[in-house]
Formats: structure tokens, sequence, C-alpha cells
């Protein structure tokens, strides 16, 4: 079946700008996650998607970073007025709903690359 | 809080021979602990997890993992490299019930003919 899609894979735009990136997860998947990676590091946690709502957004840098997820599927990512220290690869992974006991294993989409001149 | 730490940001081995990439872990609670691979131009993949059960946990391609408390350990093991583990490994953690996943710095993983 397919797999977390995310669109586009590259976005180069100049500082100040205004950027989207877009995030599929596999269907029936209610738990959506962004990560970010920055060059020669690990992801790391930026916001979590229980259906609609965000249920933790402390990974968040700062406001310019804002994301939605209005129906419980898609995903938008949003960064305002962007800086050359944004670029990275931004990352999406879903998941079955959690559990307190137990872990459901979030998949990751391939991320989208994002280069701010 | 939680955190991992990877020893070896680089490791290379021959093929056929042992693979050993080391990880250390920090957590207030009882953690969740996973193996990550990244091949290049691919999206993460889960190798394998721990989440309390047996502590030798076996993964796909071979790979396995042991959880040692008492040296706040996970390390990751394969007995035989092969020309297609070579990529970049992270070590994840999260404690049960939290979703958020806290990455390694990451090994990468060089295999020589």
């Amino acid at each position: 079946g397919a797999g977390v899609s995310q669109t586009p894979s590259n976005k180069v735009t100049e500082k100040g700008k205004y950027v989207e990136l877009r995030c599929d997860p596999i269907s029936g998947h209610t738990a959506l996650y962004w990560y970010r990676q920055s060059l020669g590091q690990g992801p790391e946690f930026l916001i979590y998607f229980q259906g609609t709502g965000a249920a933790d957004d402390s990974g968040l840098p700062n406001d310019r970073f804002f994301a939605v997820r209005p129906e419980g599927s898609v995903s938008t990512l949003k960064i305002q007025r962007t800086e050359r220290g944004d670029s990275a690869v931004y990352l999406c992974a879903s998941s079955l709903s959690p559990r307190d006991d137990s872990y459901n294993e979030q998949f990751f989409g391939p991320g989208t690359r994002l280069t701010v001149l | 809080a939680q955190s991992v730490t990877q020893l070896d940001s680089h490791v290379s081995v021959s093929e056929g021979t042992p693979v050993l990439l080391r990880c250390n872990y920090s957590s207030s609670y009882s953690p969740s602990l996973f193996w990550y691979v990244q091949h290049p131009n691919k999206g993460l993949q889960l190798l394998l997890k721990y989440t309390s059960a047996a502590t030798l946990v076996k993964g796909i391609n071979g790979f396995e993992a042991e959880f040692k408390k008492s040296e706040t350990s996970f390390h990751l093991t394969k007995p035989s490299a092969h020309m297609s583990d070579a990529a970049e490994y992270f070590c994840v953690v999260s404690a049960i019930g939290n979703e958020k996943l806290t990455f390694g710095t990451g090994t990468r993983l060089t295999i020589i003919p």
C-alpha cells in the first residue's frame, strides 16, 4: 500500500519568504508527526497531531512555524519569514493512535528538503 | 527528560565481519528504545524496538539489540555485515505513552568490500 508522501521533495526559497510543506499520511493513521533534520544531525521533533488537533507542539522553534491538519488527514507545515537557519529536511510520519501501554510504529515519509538562500 | 548518545559518528567494517553500533540512553521513565535506519534518498525505516518485554530484541535484516538497564545501553549488532547494510543508523528513545521520538545524532556505517 501507499506510504507517507510529502510534497514538494525539494523547495528553494529566499530569506523572508513564506513556504508550505505538505504531508499525506497513510490512510487510517490518526496520528501525524513533523520532525526536522538538519545536516549531520538526527531528526528533531516539531509537532504531533492526534486527529485534527495538535496534541503536542512543544518542538516548534518559534512563532514563525505553524502546522494544521483541518480534516484529520493531510497536514501542512507553514513557515513564515524564512531564515537561512530554517534550511533542513522536514520529515513527516504517521501512525495508528498511540496507546498508553503500547507503541505504534511511526512510518516516515521521504522528507522535503528546504533550502533558504 | 530523555536523550540518547551514539558513541560513534562513523563505523567501518569489512563485509562478512560483525557490526557493533553503540548507544547509551538517559530517561526519567521506563524507556522505549528503537533503532532506525536511513538509506540515502530513502525514508527512515524501523529496524527494531524494545518496549519493556524481552531484553534481547531481534529486528529485520539480521540485526538485534540488547537492552541493559545497568549500563543504560542499547547497542545494535549483526553477526555478518552485508554491502546493503551501508546506511545511517539512529538510536531513538521515547517514554511509553509519549509519542515524541528523541533521536541520537546517528552513526554512518560503511561496509568495505
